[in-house]
């Protein structure tokens, strides 16, 4: 089975801090993604990356950074945490010649 | 561009009962594929089923079962005989072939099943 894995399932954080949302794959997956998700807004994609070290912006990139600097693991990396950004948000991954994108649990971020 | 339309927020039913939950696409693109996935409370989207374009035929799986028709543009869900443990999220999603290796999923907004003892 695929394993997506968020390391962090509850986080609270201050207005202003550095957020780093882990996520690690166990499957090989060249694709990786963050989304996030709201009440009455769905999901929304941030980041996706399609190689090591390689990203592209998704619908809603203001605010965020990605970084991926291994194939398993692909990072989310709020620089400066504000309120609108208190949210649950969920890695994904997949391979390319495959068309199912693989979720991990959710990360609940709450910035206070 | 895509969008996927689930018009249904939200939807009660007691158990046993059947229900079916809809779904609506847009795409211009020939080839695509469609999916299902369940959000139980405690947040993980678990994949259900894949469906690519040039395959109508319908499925079935347990109690689940899809009926796909590119005339209307619907990827319906239906499940059967619903148990309280069916009680989640549903979000119907769309991946384009056009969207390159890197190939994002777009989302319906969501339909909230209740399944009542």
């Amino acid at each position: 089975d695929v394993k997506v894995t968020q390391s962090s399932r509850y986080l609270v954080k201050r207005t202003g801090e550095k957020v780093f949302l882990e996520c690690v794959q166990d499957m090989d997956h060249e694709n990786m993604f963050w989304y996030r998700q709201d009440p009455g807004l769905g999901l929304r994609l941030i980041y996706f990356s399609y190689d090591v070290k390689m990203k592209e912006k998704g619908d809603i990139p203001e605010g965020y950074s990605v970084s991926r600097e291994k194939k398993e693991r692909f990072s989310l990396i709020l620089e400066s945490a504000s309120t609108n950004q208190t949210s649950m948000y969920l890695c994904a991954s997949s391979l390319p010649q495959r068309n199912t994108i693989y979720f991990g649990e959710g990360s609940w971020l709450t910035v206070v | 561009a895509q969008k996927v339309t689930q018009a249904q927020t939200e939807i009660s039913v007691v158990e046993k009962e059947d229900v079916t939950l809809d779904c609506v696409y847009e795409t211009r693109d020939t080839t695509y594929y469609l999916f299902w996935y369940k959000q139980p409370p405690s947040g993980e989207l678990v994949f259900l089923i894949r469906r690519n374009s040039f395959d109508e035929q319908n499925e079935i799986s347990g109690r689940y079962s899809w009926n796909f028709q590119k005339s209307t543009s619907s990827f319906n869900f239906t499940i059967t005989a619903s148990q309280v443990v069916d009680s989640a999220v549903y979000f119907c999603a769309l991946i384009v072939a056009s969207s390159g290796s890197a190939r994002q999923l777009t989302f319906g907004s969501g339909t909230q099943l209740t399944v009542l003892p």
